[in-house]
């Protein structure tokens, strides 16, 4: 079973409000990934890191930003929240690159946010 | 822009049916593609991985092909189970595509005592 946490997993908060989702796993992977998924639809990269003080940003553009100061922690924010923001985060973690042959990918249950 | 595509949106057989899967994507130059099985209101868990030089893997009931020319991949599975009931994702990893693995919607699937 795979040892990626993810908090808070439901949340509803106002427009405007400041918002980090919490992510930490203690598997000692070096790569991480936040992923946004709206029910019945594909997953989308948004943010990714290869370590320590590394972030990239995925292929969805998203007005969300990450930081990296630890290994197993990797925590999403979003400034000021707006009902488009209303969506599922899943966070990922991996030990080596996904290119990589015989790497697994593992995923926390996603926190689901909801913005009134 | 690579593109993934899940035929059937959903699927509702009989327990201890085999059924298939299918996945198909646009840029055939990917490194790899993967399935995972989502169930509801949790993250995904990872089934199978095939390389690109690959063109099957196997793990227990499962069975996945991979036809990169084609851009075509199935999941096998043999003697579904209740248990087997979940959202099956198929992801690709496009060359130079970096950490980007790019998903397809999904198969919702029902296996039925």
């Amino acid at each position: 079973e795979a040892d990626i946490y993810q908090t808070p997993r439901y949340l509803v908060i106002g427009t405007g409000k400041k918002i980090t989702l919490e992510c930490s796993q203690t598997m000692g992977h070096d790569k991480m990934y936040w992923y946004q998924q709206d029910p019945g639809m594909e997953l989308h990269l948004i943010h990714y890191s290869y370590g320590v003080n590394s972030t990239e940003k995925g292929d969805l553009s998203s007005e969300s930003t990450v930081s990296r100061i630890r290994t197993e922690h990797f925590p999403l924010t979003l400034e000021s929240a707006r009902p488009s923001h209303t969506s599922q985060y899943l966070c990922a973690s991996s030990l080596q690159g996904i290119g990589v042959s015989g790497n697994t990918i593992y995923f926390g249950e996603g926190s689901w946010l909801t913005v009134v | 822009k690579q593109e993934v595509t899940q035929i059937p949106a959903a699927l509702s057989v009989p327990e201890g049916e085999n059924l298939v899967l299918n996945c198909s994507f646009t840029d055939s130059a990917i490194y790899n593609l993967q399935w995972f099985r989502q169930d509801p209101g949790k993250g995904l868990t990872s089934l199978l991985l095939i390389q690109s030089s690959q063109r099957e893997q196997t793990s227990g009931r499962l069975n996945a092909s991979l036809d990169k020319s084609s851009g075509r991949s199935t999941l096998y599975i043999a003697a579904s189970q209740p248990g087997d009931s979940a959202t099956y994702l198929c992801a690709v990893l496009t060359q130079g595509g970096s950490e980007k693995l790019v998903f397809g919607k999904g198969t919702k699937l029902t296996v039925n005592p």
